[in-house]
C-alpha cells in the first residue's frame, strides 16, 4: 500500500537557519502530497499541497517541490523562526478517491531563539 | 474562521469500558473523519463518513468502533470495549469538496 517515511526527529535549529525536512513517499499512480503542521495543542493544519509532478508548493515562506523522480516531497524554509516550532507531517492522497490521507510519522522542530 | 470542535480534550478510562468521543465538525462540511496517533507513531486513518454512511474505513476500525451522526452536527467515534493499545490521540476532519481537509485538535484518550 501508499506509504510516507519522513526524516526522524527531533529537530533543534538555531533562529534564522536553514530547514530542510526530508519527506519520501510510495504510491502508486499520482498522488497528491502535502505537509501539515501541528502547533503545540492546536489541530493538523494544512501547510501546503502540491498535486502534480514538478508543482512547488509554498506557504509562509515554507516551500515543497513534488519530484516524481526521486518520490519525494521535501520541506525548506530559508530562515526559521521561533514560531515555526511545531510537528511537522508529510502525507499522501490518491486523487478521486476518499481524501483518505497517508501520514508520514511527523517531525518535531524547535527553533531556539 | 470556522473550526471543527472536539470534545474532552482528554478522555481517561478503565480497559473494558466504553468511551465515546465527539466532534463538531465545519457546519457544511459534508465529509467526515476519524484519525489516530498512537505516541511517537504515524497518524493513521480510521473512517470516512459521507451522506450518513461509512465511506471506507480501515483494519483498524473493527467492530469495537462505530460513527455516528445523530443529529446533523455531531459527529461521534464509540469505541465498545477499550484495550490498552487505544490509548491514542483521536482526531476529527471534515471537508466540503475541493478544499482542504480541518482538522480538530484532537481528543487524547488514555485507557488504563
Amino acid at each position: 500500500g501508499d506509504s510516507v517515511t519522513q526524516m526522524e526527529g527531533p529537530v533543534t535549529l538555531s533562529e534564522e537557519a536553514f530547514l530542510t525536512i526530508n519527506c519520501t513517499y510510495t504510491a502508486t499512480g499520482y498522488p497528491s502530497l502535502f505537509w501539515y503542521v501541528q502547533y503545540p495543542g492546536e489541530g493538523l493544519q494544512l501547510l501546503l499541497k502540491a498535486t502534480k509532478a514538478d508543482d512547488k508548493g509554498s506557504n509562509k515562506g515554507f516551500e515543497a517541490t513534488y519530484r516524481k523522480e526521486t518520490t519525494s516531497f521535501h520541506l525548506e524554509k530559508g530562515s526559521v523562526q521561533v514560531s515555526d516550532s511545531a510537528v511537522y507531517f508529510c502525507a499522501l492522497n490518491q486523487p478521486r478517491g476518499s481524501e483518505k490521507l497517508v501520514f508520514g510519522k511527523g517531525t518535531k522542530l524547535t527553533v531556539n531563539p | 474562521e470556522p473550526e471543527v470542535t472536539q470534545t474532552p480534550s482528554h478522555q481517561v478510562t478503565q480497559m473494558g469500558q466504553e468511551v465515546i468521543l465527539r466532534c463538531v465538525p465545519i457546519s457544511n462540511h459534508l465529509y467526515f473523519y476519524w484519525y489516530r496517533q498512537i505516541l511517537g507513531q504515524k497518524v493513521e486513518f480510521l473512517v470516512s463518513f459521507y451522506n450518513n454512511e461509512i465511506s471506507e474505513k480501515s483494519e483498524i476500525f473493527d467492530d469495537q468502533f462505530s460513527v455516528e451522526r445523530p443529529d446533523g452536527s455531531n459527529f461521534t467515534l464509540k469505541i465498545r470495549s477499550t484495550k490498552l493499545e487505544d490509548s491514542a490521540m483521536y482526531f476529527c476532519a471534515s471537508l466540503r469538496s475541493n478544499s482542504p481537509l480541518h482538522f480538530g485538535n484532537g481528543t487524547r484518550l488514555t485507557v488504563t
